[in-house]
């Protein structure tokens, strides 16, 4: 089945802690991106990555970090969170080949930052 | 810079009604648009694409959008609503690269008996 997979699915922590969302797709796509949504403002892209290695800041990638090291993975790193990252994260792939822009969400990532 | 403009953040329909969510987007260069329908503690699931080749594109569970260039819209409309319509559904529009969807701020749809 093709997919976008994401881990953990809910996080609580504390204020400093390093954490690292992981995300996984098997459907060998080139993009993959980090959202975060929030009340009222919808989704933001926070990073992307167009190939292994190749990756760029999007709107909101302040207190971010990635890493693509492999096609299949993109994993999204706080090195010390705080509380206004409290957020859902969603990972999403897509190709440009195939897809027309259409972006394949992984079921998301509930964070939540004491 | 693409923007897209979802109006009105809750909107609330009887039972059989029908349902409009409303979404202008703001470009030169008609981009490739999509809703996106999100229920209660889930992810983001298509509804349905526009991708150019037809400006009335039919999507999953009754929803149908039309793409109207002059007005820069893309609304989204299903003749009867359910109850199980019941959820948050984002516009979203991707240009070029497809690197990034940039999203409306999502309507919530309430569904009343």
């Amino acid at each position: 089945e093709a997919q976008v997979t994401q881990n953990p699915r809910y996080l609580i922590t504390v204020t400093g802690k390093k954490l690292t969302v992981t995300c996984s797709q098997n459907m060998n796509h080139e993009y993959m991106s980090w959202y975060r949504q929030d009340p009222g403002l919808g989704l933001r892209q926070i990073y992307y990555s167009m190939n292994v290695e190749v990756t760029d800041k999007g709107d909101v990638p302040e207190g971010y970090k990635v890493s693509r090291k492999e096609k299949r993975n993109f994993p999204l790193i706080l090195e010390s969170p705080s509380p206004n990252q409290t957020s859902l994260y969603f990972c999403a792939s897509t190709s440009p080949v195939d897809s027309y822009n259409e972006q394949f969400f992984g079921p998301g990532t509930r964070l939540t930052v004491l | 810079a693409q923007s897209v403009t979802q109006l009105g953040s809750h909107v609330s329909v009887s039972e059989g009604a029908l349902v409009l969510l409303r979404c202008n987007y703001s470009s030169s260069v008609p981009p490739y648009l999509f809703w996106y329908v999100q229920y209660p503690n889930q992810g983001l699931q298509l509804l349905l694409k526009y991708t150019s080749a037809a400006t009335l594109v039919k999507g999953i569970n009754g929803f149908e959008a039309e793409f109207k260039k002059s007005e820069t819209s893309y609304h989204l409309t299903k003749p009867s609503a359910h109850m199980s319509d019941a959820a948050e559904y984002f516009c979203a529009a991707g240009t070029g690269t497809a690197s990034k969807l940039t999203f409306g701020t999502g309507t919530r749809l309430q569904v009343t008996l």
